[in-house]
């Protein structure tokens, strides 16, 4: 069974800092997809980022970008420029290919609770 | 576009009621599914679905029922409520389950079982 790790249960930064959120997983499948989730205090999941594993590039969306090293499973994801809004849980997340057999679904990290210095 | 719906948004039962969840999508996403929440524990699955007639089990399924007689619903059964089944409930869909697009969850349900 795949596991996520990750090791930070909690962060802080200060406003307009960058900060580094770990996530290590453990697999044996090759072809895999990665997940960054936010859940702010209103409990809403909302996906920040995904990863393609068999993508060597590393994803990027606006100030959140990931450091996707695949030998090492691991998988980081980086806040540039943080903001009061981005204060909330991150949880990592990974998925296997779906291969037809069936459709098992998330297997997520404990999460890293982020706090935002003003 | 209301995405996924879920409701109650609380509820409190006592030991041995049953009850049931609800979620609705309007999206027509083939995929849909059921995870709890518990305190430092992320989010762990309890039953999914490809499509309407098709139900399996995930991580946790002991003590939850689930069926899909539509696309759109995908109803959580709690057959006997136990004090371990107090968490938060979220029920979360895709497109398909053949392409890794994005899930979208619902608000979540917290249920608290006394």
């Amino acid at each position: 069974a795949q596991t996520v790790t990750q090791s930070q249960p909690e962060m802080s930064v200060q406003e307009a800092e960058t900060v580094t959120l770990s996530c290590t997983y453990d697999t044996s499948e090759s072809d895999y997809y990665l997940f960054w989730y936010k859940q702010p205090p209103s409990r809403q999941m909302i996906l920040v980022i995904r990863q393609e594993a068999y993508k060597q590039q590393n994803a990027t969306e606006n100030r959140f970008s990931v450091n996707f090293q695949k030998a090492a499973k691991s998988f980081s994801l980086k806040i540039s420029d943080s903001q009061l809004g981005d204060a909330a849980m991150y949880f990592c997340a990974y998925r296997r290919t779906y291969s037809g057999g069936g459709a098992d679904g998330l297997t997520f990290g404990k999460g890293t609770h982020l706090i935002i210095q003003p | 576009n209301a995405g996924v719906t879920q409701t109650p948004k609380f509820q409190v039962l006592k030991t041995g009621q049953s009850m049931t969840l609800q979620c609705a999508q309007d999206m027509n996403h083939e995929y849909m599914s059921w995870y709890r929440q518990d305190p430092g524990m992320g989010l762990r699955l309890i039953h999914y679905s490809v499509g309407a007639g098709i139900t399996d089990q995930g991580e946790v399924p002991n003590g939850y029922n689930v069926s899909r007689s539509t696309t759109e619903d995908f109803p959580l059964r709690l057959l006997s409520a136990a004090p371990s089944q107090t968490s938060v409930y979220f029920c979360a869909s895709s497109m398909t389950a053949r392409f890794n697009y994005g899930y979208t969850f619902g608000s979540g349900t917290r249920l608290t079982v006394v």
